[in-house]
Parts: C-alpha cells; sequence; structure tokens
C-alpha cells in the first residue's frame, strides 16, 4: 500500500504476555517514529530510527520495551511482560528524509493494546 | 522544543470559517510551525506548516503573527469530516530528530 501500515490493529493480551507490533513505513522513508497514545491524551513519543540505528529511544517508558528495525525498512516495538499501564495506542510515523525538520510525518492507524 | 498552548475545544457549523488560535510565546528563531491534525479512529496526519510568512495548501491557511509568538490555523469553509483535533506542535529546525512533541490539541466539533 500507500501509507504505513501497522498490524495488527487491535490486540488484548493478558498481563505478563509478551506482545509484537509490526510497522511497515511508507517505501524508501529513512526516518521511522513510534508513539504511545493514551486515551484522552496527544501522542507521546517512544523512539526514533534513522535506517536501522535507533537514534534516540529516550521516551521508552521501561527496559520491558524494545524496538528494532534491523534492515531500515519495517519496525517492530516489543512490549515484554505487558502490565494494564501498558495500554494504549501505538502509532508508527515515518519520513521521506532523516532530518524531517521541515517535512511531513506519515502515520499509521495505530495498534490498539488492551491489557487485562 | 517549545511549548505551545491551545485551547482544549472549539465548535464549529459546517460550512463557515474556522480560526484555531495557537499561542507559543517562547519561541525560537529556528522554531518552525506545524499543524497535524487526528480524526476519530485514526493516526494524525499532516495539515500545513510555517516559519515567518502566512502559508495557504489545499487543505487550510495558517496565519503567523508578526512576532511569531501566536498562530492561527484557518479552515475556510468546515465540513463535518473536519471534526478532529488539530495539534500546532514547533520543531527546531536546527534540532537533532524531527520527532514531533504533541500536546493536547484544540478538538473540534462541527455542527450540521
Amino acid at each position: 500500500g500507500a501509507g504505513v501500515s501497522q498490524s495488527p490493529r487491535y490486540k488484548v493480551a493478558k498481563r505478563g504476555q509478551d506482545v509484537a507490533l509490526r510497522c511497515d513505513p511508507i517505501s524508501g522513508h529513512v526516518s521511522l517514529f513510534w508513539y504511545q497514545q493514551a486515551l484522552g491524551q496527544g501522542p507521546e513519543f517512544l523512539t526514533y530510527f534513522q535506517n536501522e540505528a535507533q537514534l534516540d529511544k529516550s521516551g521508552l517508558p521501561s527496559d520491558r520495551f524494545f524496538a528494532e528495525r534491523p534492515e531500515g525498512s519495517v519496525s517492530t516495538l516489543k512490549i515484554q511482560r505487558t502490565q494494564q499501564e501498558d495500554s494504549a495506542v501505538y502509532l508508527c510515523a515515518s519520513s521521506l528524509l532523516w532530518l524531517a525538520v521541515t517535512g511531513e510525518l506519515f502515520f499509521g492507524e495505530g495498534s490498539r493494546l488492551t491489557v487485562l | 522544543d517549545a511549548k505551545t498552548t491551545q485551547p482544549n475545544s472549539m465548535e464549529s457549523n459546517e460550512e463557515e470559517p474556522v480560526h484555531l488560535p495557537c499561542n507559543h510565546s517562547t519561541i525560537s528563531g529556528t522554531d518552525y510551525i506545524h499543524w497535524y491534525r487526528q480524526l476519530p479512529s485514526q493516526g494524525p496526519e499532516y495539515v500545513i506548516h510555517g516559519l515567518t510568512s502566512n502559508v495557504n495548501n489545499r487543505m487550510a491557511s495558517l496565519a503567523i503573527a508578526e512576532d511569531r509568538k501566536s498562530s492561527t490555523l484557518i479552515l475556510h469553509r468546515a465540513t463535518l469530516r473536519d471534526a478532529a483535533v488539530y495539534y500546532c506542535i514547533l520543531r527546531d529546525v536546527g534540532g537533532s530528530q524531527g520527532n514531533l512533541i504533541f500536546g493536547k490539541g484544540t478538538k473540534l466539533s462541527v455542527k450540521p
């Protein structure tokens, strides 16, 4: 497809389970971002990749969160031992340029994670 | 990135213009002003951005105050599809990454 694709769209996990969320960015986009959006809040930055390099992971809330982009295209956000506070929509965005301060970020529709 | 202040919510009637304000009194000379919007159950989408001059595109217009301490997103004729949360964001052209720092935005309701 032409846009950023995320899967699964919906995920229900029991507390303590591990989950993996996938992001397929727009082909050729260098930059890739992950955001977390709690209900009623704006998206919050988690981590950023330039190609396969993870340049900033300062927004990851704990060491249970891990993201990778091994070949510089598809990215996976993994959450280990999920907790109820991890329930949120996880948004992926990509950008053509590595320094995207003036360019657009293109967002996927998000993966909604519910932890019971 | 510098902070922005937006009203929590606004209402508009369909087919009327909408002016969404944003205050950014601590903006620096290298900050671009970006607007994104988020429709229900979707990811944010780019609307417009500018630095100093007013900007127009097919979606909206961006009016930037002369001192750059405030800006206004203008939707010329609101439609029901424009009901969304609108985010005003400052991005530093000298920043290292370009990630967006979102606030809570303005929730726009459009009445038929």
